[in-house]
């Protein structure tokens, strides 16, 4: 069965300071993974998509097929990436997507 | 270009009533996929349309059915609800698949 922990349920760091929110995932085929974010009072929108390798507002994630995380890395936080974090798989075999519990990521002035 | 619209936004319901909730995909999309979102949960999948077929679903009972119409939007049906059926129901839409996806507001369910 596939599934995806974030092992952090709350996250917090000053402004300008590294960020790293962890996403752990356990499925035995090539996954496709998404980070995706909630701002306060706004959508669920995706931030990004492991398979693009682009950087969005400053974060990255690196797939680690050994490690089988997805970790969502910022090097200088900044107060408006206050938001809810989430991390999701998407099974392509049989069309099925599993989202984490997300991470409540607070930036600190 | 108007993004994915939900309706109703808040709906109460009775135990063992039966609920229909609807969405409005984003223009272009052809895939739409429900989840449902528990207080401090992430959302769980429910299913997914492609081109008005469903060709993936999530591990919800039968009570819980869909269908997609011709111009790609949605209804999620859920028969003989239950307590633990109260949540936010969100719908996505997207491009041949969930790779990126455009959700709506949420449909806020409770169930007396």
């Amino acid at each position: 069965a596939q599934r995806v922990t974030q092992p952090e349920k709350l996250l917090s760091v000053f402004k300008g300071a590294p960020v790293e929110l962890k996403c752990n995932y356990s499925y035995s085929g090539s996954p496709e993974l998404f980070w995706y974010v909630q701002y306060s009072r706004q959508r669920l929108q995706l931030l990004l998509r492991h398979i693009s390798r682009e950087s969005i507002k400053g974060f990255t994630a690196d797939l680690n097929k050994g490690e089988t995380s997805f970790h969502l890395k910022k090097p200088f936080a900044q107060e408006e990436d206050s938001a809810m974090y989430y991390c999701a798989l998407y099974n392509t075999n049989a069309g099925k997507s599993t989202f984490g519990d997300g991470t409540t990521l607070t930036v600190k002035p | 270009e108007t993004g994915v619209t939900q309706s109703p936004t808040h709906l109460i319901k009775t135990r063992g009533q039966q609920v229909t909730l609807r969405c409005s995909s984003q223009s272009g999309h052809n895939t739409v996929s429900w989840y449902q979102q528990a207080l401090g949960q992430g959302p769980q999948f429910i299913f997914q349309y492609y081109r008005e077929e469903e060709n993936g679903r999530g591990n919800f009972p039968p009570r819980f059915s869909g269908l997609q119409f011709p111009n790609y939007s949605s209804e999620l049906n859920v028969n003989a609800l239950e307590l633990d059926d109260s949540a936010l129901y969100l719908c996505a839409s997207s491009v041949d698949g969930p790779y990126e996806q455009y959700f709506g507001p949420g449909t806020r369910l409770t169930v007396t």
